[in-house]
């Protein structure tokens, strides 16, 4: 069974400070997603990372893939409330079957 | 251009009652997906459909859940006999082929009293 665990679970943070969230596997996956999700709204995608090593920015946002391909981190720069929200990474294999992680449930205070 | 869309949004059922609950895919999206996800958990997989096929359905917990596309399109989720066990939100996700970018749907939170 495929596991991806993120941390930190919980974070807290004023606007204006960065941070960073992980998602780690003892599984090589051929994909990695992010998404997020708002209250009462489904998860949303953010990024697709397919190459070990890969980097992705969108705006503030700076995802890695990690070499050996199992596990990810997620960086905001200089983050805003319209951060808030559930960020939840998912693996993907070979087929269309995604392994989703717990999620870090992330709240900027203004 | 509507997205993913599932109804009802929210049912409270008793223990023992059997429940339906259905989802409309973007149109023209071949494949579909049916998930399951707790409070504070990311969505377990439950079941695949391409097109009108249920292709695979490892995820379903046991017999008293099935689901069905007979046109390929909408899709329903039965849950037979259902148990408080089964109080979760069920979401559904429809992508353009397998593969692809899957978009959810808001999902409905179903409730067993």
């Amino acid at each position: 069974t495929q596991l991806l665990e993120q941390s930190p679970q919980f974070l807290s943070i004023q606007e204006g400070e960065n941070l960073t969230v992980y998602c780690n596997s003892s599984s090589v996956f051929s994909s990695l997603q992010w998404y997020r999700q708002e209250p009462g709204e489904g998860p949303v995608l953010l990024v697709t990372v397919v190459t070990g090593g890969e980097v992705k920015k969108l705006k503030r946002l700076t995802f890695q893939f990690g070499d050996a391909r199992k596990d990810s981190s997620l960086h905001i720069t200089a983050a805003q409330p319209g951060d808030t929200g559930l960020y939840l990474c998912a693996g993907g294999g070979s087929n269309y079957k995604l392994t989703f992680g717990k999620g870090t449930l992330l709240t900027v205070n203004p | 251009g509507a997205g993913v869309s599932q109804s009802p949004r929210y049912k409270v059922t008793k223990r023992g009652q059997d429940v339906a609950l259905r989802c409309d895919p973007i149109s023209g999206h071949v494949s579909l997906y049916w998930y399951r996800q707790a409070l504070g958990q990311g969505p377990e997989f439950l079941t695949y459909f391409n097109y009108e096929a249920q292709q695979d359905k490892s995820g379903l917990p046991n017999d008293r859940f099935s689901a069905e596309r007979p046109e390929g399109s909408i899709s329903t989720l039965t849950i037979q006999r259902t148990e408080q066990r089964d109080s979760a939100m069920y979401r559904c996700a429809s992508s353009l082929q397998t593969r692809t970018e899957q978009f959810f749907g808001p999902g409905t939170r179903l409730t067993v009293l």
